[in-house]
């Protein structure tokens, strides 16, 4: 089983902030590695697949980096429906595994 | 646009067996090459993938998960299920159908509905 530590497990920002999440694996995955949003009471949305393909329709302002085993979720210019829960996900091996969660609240 | 929808008892007593459906719009559960997968989130936690199973009835379990998972497809109610057996409160959660690629990415999701276990 490959584990995840993704951080922070809270992040305070403003709106227009730029923020980063972190998303690390106990061993390289290649660039396996899914981001999702989710909001209160909402299923999770796929935002980017691939470490860094963006999903169709999804913003211009989500991008994401890394491979191997340190990966990285960047909001270029936080907006107010962009605070949520993000996770990643990784599904280079079995099970497909998810990380436990990053807070976006408002500062 | 695919939508999926799951359906089933939102309370079920220590020991029983768990059944959801997941029913699929938009398009037929059996055209591409895709898995139809259930996840599972208990409140205020993360995601655990629970297992999938592709048109042609093939299943992937969740190891933690697999003496007790059974996911099922009917296509011509373009209908996917799920059973988990022998349930305990520790199975209380929101539990979510979702269509995967064969890279087990999740690009649409039901709702969610939300199964409780107690007696």
């Amino acid at each position: 089983v490959i584990w995840m530590t993704q951080s922070p497990s809270l992040l305070s920002a403003s709106t227009g902030d730029r923020v980063t999440i972190s998303c690390r694996m106990s061993q390289g995955i290649s660039s396996y590695l899914a981001w999702y949003q989710q909001k209160p009471g909402k299923a999770p949305e796929l935002l980017i697949y691939a470490a860094s393909t963006l999903q169709s329709g999804v913003p211009s302002r989500f991008s994401g980096s890394g491979s191997g085993t340190d990966f990285t979720l960047t909001i270029s210019c936080l907006q107010s429906e962009d605070f949520a829960t993000y996770y990643c996900q990784q599904y280079y091996s079995f099970p497909p595994t998810f990380g436990g969660g990053t807070k976006v609240e408002i500062k | 646009q695919v939508q999926l929808q799951e359906s089933g008892p939102g309370l079920v007593k220590p020991s029983q067996t768990l059944s959801l459906t997941c029913t699929v719009s938009g398009g037929s559960i059996s055209s591409g090459s895709y898995y139809w997968s259930w996840i599972r989130q208990p409140a205020g936690k993360g995601l655990e993938w629970i297992g999938r199973i592709y048109t042609s009835g093939s299943t992937n379990y969740n190891p933690s998960l697999k003496s007790r998972v059974t996911i099922s497809v009917d296509t011509s109610k373009n209908q996917f299920s799920l059973k988990l057996s022998s349930v305990t409160a520790a199975d209380t959660a929101v539990y979510y159908c979702a269509r995967a690629g064969a890279a087990t990415v999740l690009d649409y999701w039901g709702q969610g509905t939300l199964v409780t276990v107690s007696s």
